[in-house]
């Protein structure tokens, strides 16, 4: 059982550079989520799903693509990497309403834009 | 949207004191969750409490719904409860649930 696993680890990008962050959980969640950590703030939801073929848009969608064909698979799309976009990025998943909705996060990816 | 204050923001305490950590949030929340993130960044589930008292260990949290307000009590701490403690209220908007974070509490023991 490995939990929520992401991938890469470390990405450095250029301006106006697309790139797709993997994240991949074994656990059957329904809900998945992505979250972008600042330096010194906490978490902030950019783009969520309730179950395969279902997303939408958390606090800071603007520049991030999504989709879910798998209950396993949310990767997360930059189409056009900006400065903004440096961070560090957490996946998470869990149970939806009706049972004890422990989130469970990824390790997380550490992206530079240039 | 709710807003989610953590404090205090930053903690210096020597190893084996005590410490209570709170997190004050505006709005009505049905589910609560405490997180340790560790110096390599790594989140961990500590507690999940939307009202009510659990202990596990050393760490036991507090959540009063009604007065919306839920604290986190660190007893004997340890260097390896460095870190930061984020709480996380679960709100209902725009048709579903979301957790909103709060800015967190830096925590540093020492030996």
């Amino acid at each position: 059982n490995a939990g929520v696993t992401q991938t890469p680890k470390f990405q450095v990008l250029k301006t106006g550079q697309s790139m797709t962050l993997q994240c991949a959980q074994d656990m059957n969640h329904e809900y998945m989520s992505w979250y972008r950590q600042d330096p010194g703030m906490g978490l902030r939801l950019i783009h969520y799903s309730v179950g395969a073929g279902i997303t939408d848009q958390g606090e800071v969608p603007n520049g991030y693509n999504v989709s879910r064909s798998t209950t396993e698979d949310f990767p997360l799309r930059l189409l056009s990497a900006a400065p903004s976009q440096t961070s560090v990025y957490f996946c998470a998943s869990s149970w939806t309403s009706g049972r004890a909705e422990t989130q469970y996060f990824g390790p997380g990816t550490r992206l530079l834009v240039l | 949207g709710i807003q989610v204050e953590q404090s205090p923001p930053d903690l210096i305490l020597q190893e084996g004191a005590n410490s209570t950590l709170r997190c004050n949030f505006s709005d009505s929340v049905n589910n609560l969750q405490w997180f340790h993130q560790n110096p390599w960044g790594q989140l961990i589930n500590l507690f999940y409490i939307p009202s009510g008292t659990k202990q596990n260990g050393r760490l036991s949290a507090t959540t009063v719904a009604t007065e919306r307000y839920s604290l986190l009590y660190i007893s004997s701490s340890q260097t390896t409860d460095s870190g930061v403690y984020f709480c996380a209220p679960r709100v209902f908007t725009s048709g579903t649930y979301k957790y909103i974070f709060g800015t967190g509490t830096r925590l540093k023991v020492l030996a």
